[in-house]
């Protein structure tokens, strides 16, 4: 499959454990950010979203933590699976309304 | 429903010509928005349309255009090609801003 990014930060975790994707954002006026996975050969695919007004979302399996004063998300993926390799970006919605992605990191889980 | 539908799915063109590429939005989406995905730079936003209208443009040269039609289905066009250009093209649609926005599968370009 094609590559999304040669020098990615490459997160391994053991099937089963939780996973913690860690991502830094640019603009302090964000008011909307979303997680996306994308598998090779394939385009990016909505995680979760969350609003700035909110500090903890929680989805099947996924939680996304938003700490606005450090400019900090987090995706939290409990009981890792094997399809859950994939990388994971984070997208911040900028004032102008343009969503913004992050470089991303690659997770991959191990039997 | 259907997803957003990109077309072609890959293309290989040589440097100096200029390509056109579809994406036909989720029915009920007005906003479409074109990424540029390389490994070396990431996701990188081009422009978003809503309602025919072009509302936002990234840090590309003028060389990248769009279009959006009636139908919410949009086309970018790149001329005069560079080896540079080389990237999988995304497309993403949503209702309106702040909302998830869904990805097609990309058209992969390749400029020889």
């Amino acid at each position: 499959g094609e590559s999304v990014g040669l020098h990615l930060p490459t997160l391994s975790v053991q099937e089963g454990d939780n996973s913690i994707i860690n991502c830094a954002y640019s603009n302090s006026a964000s008011d909307y950010f979303i997680w996306y996975k994308q598998e090779s050969g394939k385009g990016p695919q909505f995680i979760i979203d969350i609003r700035s007004n909110m500090d903890k979302r929680q989805g099947q399996r996924v939680t996304v933590l938003l700490n606005k004063t450090v400019k900090h998300l987090s995706l939290q993926i409990a009981a890792t699976q094997p399809g859950d390799s994939a990388v994971y970006f984070c997208a911040e919605n900028i004032p102008t309304d343009k969503l913004i992605f992050g470089t991303g990191t690659r997770l991959q889980v191990f039997p | 429903k259907a997803g957003v539908t990109q077309t072609p799915r890959y293309l290989i063109k040589t440097r100096g010509q200029q390509v056109t590429l579809s994406c036909s939005p989720i029915s009920g989406h007005r906003s479409v928005s074109w990424y540029q995905q390389t490994p070396g730079q990431g996701l990188q936003f081009l422009f978003e349309y809503f309602s025919e209208t072009q509302r936002n443009k990234g840090n590309f040269p003028g060389r990248f255009s769009g279009r959006q039609f009636s139908n919410s289905r949009s086309e970018m066009n790149v001329s005069t090609l560079e080896l540079g250009d080389s990237a999988l093209y995304l497309c993403a649609s949503s209702l309106r801003t702040q909302t998830e926005a869904f990805f097609g599968q990309g058209t992969r370009l390749t400029v020889v």
